[in-house]
């Protein structure tokens, strides 16, 4: 079963700190793989998107780094912000397809 | 990019009843896409709808339940018929465009 697994679940940081969410997925063929940003009552949006070929992303202070041979995914948040509070969703899709796999997410809370 | 719209942002309504979301695109894109988010869950994937065809629905939704429109290459309506609680969710709206896929602020609909 094609799976997407995201942790830790929900996270506390202060302003100021950084932080790495894990992603480890299961989706084969694996075409590229995305990171949302979701601000509690939106829609999501996109942070960064990497192919199989590719090993990291940065996206300001969002870095992405994929390991495709071990299908894991990680998020790196530099110099967090209060903004930074949001679900952050990992989103691999099937090679040849415009399917998704959308993980649960990691709830990120920023506190001043 | 993509600027998507969605009518209406939130509803209460009756079980028994139905309930059509409007998704309005800025510009024309091929396929369209329908996702629902239940509460403290990811998005999971309604249907697919392309222009001038029958939208393509996921396993566990049926058109009777989700009727869907695609009268152009810029508008899309879903419809939520029959509505009982569980249908209360976030119903989000979305399209790809140049490998990145925007979604809509969605709709949050609560049923009693």
């Amino acid at each position: 079963k094609n799976q997407v697994e995201q942790s830790p679940q929900s996270l506390i940081i202060l302003e100021g700190k950084n932080c790495t969410l894990q992603c480890n997925y299961t989706v084969s063929p694996f075409s590229n793989l995305r990171w949302y940003k979701q601000d509690t009552g939106r829609g999501p949006v996109s942070l960064t998107i990497m192919t199989f070929s590719e090993n990291t992303k940065s996206n300001g202070r969002y870095t992405a780094t994929l390991d495709a041979d071990t299908k894991q995914s990680s998020l790196h948040i530099t110099a967090s912000q209060l903004s930074d509070s949001a679900s952050y969703i990992c989103v691999p899709r099937f090679s040849g397809t415009y399917k998704y796999i959308f993980g649960t997410g990691t709830r990120l809370k920023v506190l001043a | 990019s993509a600027v998507i719209s969605q009518k209406p942002s939130r509803d209460i309504c009756q079980r028994g009843t139905s309930l059509t979301i409007q998704c309005q695109v800025d510009s024309q894109v091929t396929m369209m896409f329908w996702y629902r988010q239940q509460p403290g869950q990811s998005l999971t994937l309604i249907a697919t709808a392309n222009q001038g065809s029958e939208a393509t629905y996921e396993s566990g939704f049926v058109i009777d339940k989700f009727p869907i429109s695609r009268p152009n290459l810029t508008f899309s309506t879903l419809t939520v018929s029959n509505m009982s609680p569980e249908d209360s969710s976030i119903y989000l709206c979305s399209v790809d465009r140049e490998e990145t896929q925007y979604f809509g602020p969605g709709t949050r609909l609560l049923v009693l």
